[in-house]
């Protein structure tokens, strides 16, 4: 069964900083992941997906991630942090192609500091 | 183009009560998803439409259960509604069946409290 864990439900930068959000999952398939990106009272919107084509994946709003198989993550990272950036972000993982849903992480909260 | 629409966007029932949530999605898309977001359980998949069909279900009661029209309006309906039902459901379309190959696009989504 698949899984996925957020690491730190609350995380706080100042503007400008280095944005990390830490995502590992667990897969018995080469999994395909994704980063959401939640805004108050919005829905979810895709920042990036990797679907082995390529370990570094670039998405949106300046935002990557890198897949590591060796460590099970996709580390969400951004170098500067921008005040537009506080929301929630959710990691999520689909083990294969078909209608099997994505699960989940918890989720983490972003700060960004003035 | 316009994204996807859930209606009610915010809906109060009580205990033991009946629910039904619709979902329009993005025009062309035929596959629709259901998820349940609450603080304590997070995002959880609930089931997939695609051509009026169900294709998965995750791991929810069968007071949860849903349908698809065939111009692939979906909507979802709760039975028997208790406390823990209270959530905020997302919908989310894509053209075709599986994350994978389609990203899915999601509504603002339907908070429901049950008192």
């Amino acid at each position: 069964a698949q899984s996925v864990t957020q690491l730190g439900s609350h995380v706080s930068v100042s503007e400008g900083a280095l944005v990390l959000l830490r995502c590992n999952y667990s897969s018995s398939v080469p999994p395909y992941l994704f980063w959401y990106v939640q805004y108050p009272n919005q829905g979810l919107q895709l920042l990036l997906k990797y679907t082995s084509a390529a370990t570094l994946v670039k998405g949106i709003n300046g935002f990557e991630a890198e897949f590591k198989k060796s460590e099970t993550s996709f580390h969400l990272t951004k170098p500067s942090a921008h005040m537009s950036d506080a929301a929630e972000y959710f990691c999520a993982v689909s083990e294969g192609g078909g209608a099997d849903g994505l699960t989940f992480g918890k989720g983490t909260h972003l700060i960004i500091q003035p | 183009k316009a994204g996807v629409t859930q209606t009610p966007r915010y809906l109060i029932k009580t205990r033991g009560q009946q629910v039904t949530l619709s979902c329009s999605p993005i025009s062309g898309h035929r596959s629709v998803s259901w998820y349940q977001q609450t603080p304590g359980q997070g995002l959880q998949f609930l089931f997939e439409y695609f051509s009026e069909t169900q294709r998965n279900k995750g791991n929810f009661p069968g007071r949860f259960s849903g349908r698809q029209f065939s111009n692939s309006r979906s909507e979802m309906n709760v039975s028997t509604l208790e406390l823990g039902d209270s959530a905020l459901y997302l919908c989310a379309s894509s053209l075709t069946s599986g994350s994978l190959y389609n990203e899915q696009f999601f509504g603002p989504g339907t908070r429901l409290t049950v008192l």
